[in-house]
């Protein structure tokens, strides 16, 4: 069985601040690991993954997260956000290297503040 | 690559009613998973459709069942609704060997 923790519901911030949104996870088996953004009213999209290779991993719009197997953790960072960047985040693991069939934690919403 | 596309947007529904979801995937998508996402959680996994059968499913009682037609398209069934199944439900597909599950924008379910 799979879990997945996110550590804080809410993190407020202010605009060009920078931003680490928590994320633990337990599993028996080897796991991918993902993010996805949930904008208001809209679907899930895929932030970044970490599939192998590097343990850092970056999206294209400056998110970069850390996977630490040691402390089973994949947390996500940013080093100044924007207005724009308030959402929804999910952590979530998979067995799958598709992401299909995701476990996900409960959300981090982010509340970025001019 | 995205296109997956699901119906209706906004549903209500009556304790003790069945509903039927409905996602059209991006041609060539052969997998899809159903979610179910109840206000202010993350999303949970009900059950995985691969080449029209179900290859995985989460912690979800028989009442939610679901098909996988032959175009690729799905349908999620839920019978005897709850109030509790007043939720966001979302669909994704992927391609044969993909490396990345695409989401619908969900149908919001609301049962009263």
């Amino acid at each position: 069985a799979q879990s997945v923790t996110q550590l804080d519901s809410q993190v407020p911030v202010f605009e060009e601040a920078p931003v680490e949104l928590r994320c633990n996870y337990s599993s028996s088996v080897s796991v991918y690991l993902f993010w996805y953004v949930q904008y208001p009213n809209q679907g899930l999209q895929l932030l970044l993954k970490y599939l192998s290779g590097s343990t850092l991993v970056e999206s294209i719009n400056g998110f970069e997260a850390e996977f630490n197997k040691s402390q089973t953790s994949f947390h996500l960072r940013k080093p100044s956000v924007h207005i724009s960047d308030t959402a929804e985040y999910f952590c979530a693991v998979s067995e799958d290297n598709a992401g299909n069939m995701l476990t996900f934690g409960g959300g981090t919403r982010l509340m970025v503040k001019p | 690559e995205t296109g997956v596309t699901q119906s209706p947007t906004h549903l209500i529904k009556t304790r003790g009613q069945q509903v039927t979801l409905r996602c059209s995937s991006q041609s060539g998508h052969n997998t899809v998973s159903w979610y179910q996402q109840a206000l202010g959680q993350g999303p949970q996994f009900i059950f995985q459709y691969y080449r029209e059968e179900e290859n995985g499913r989460g912690n979800f009682p028989p009442r939610f069942s679901g098909l996988q037609f032959p175009n690729y398209s799905s349908e999620l069934n839920v019978n005897a609704l709850e109030l509790d199944d007043s939720a966001l439900y979302l669909c994704a597909s992927s391609p044969e060997l993909g490396t990345e599950a695409f989401f619908g924008q969900g149908t919001r379910l609301t049962v009263v």
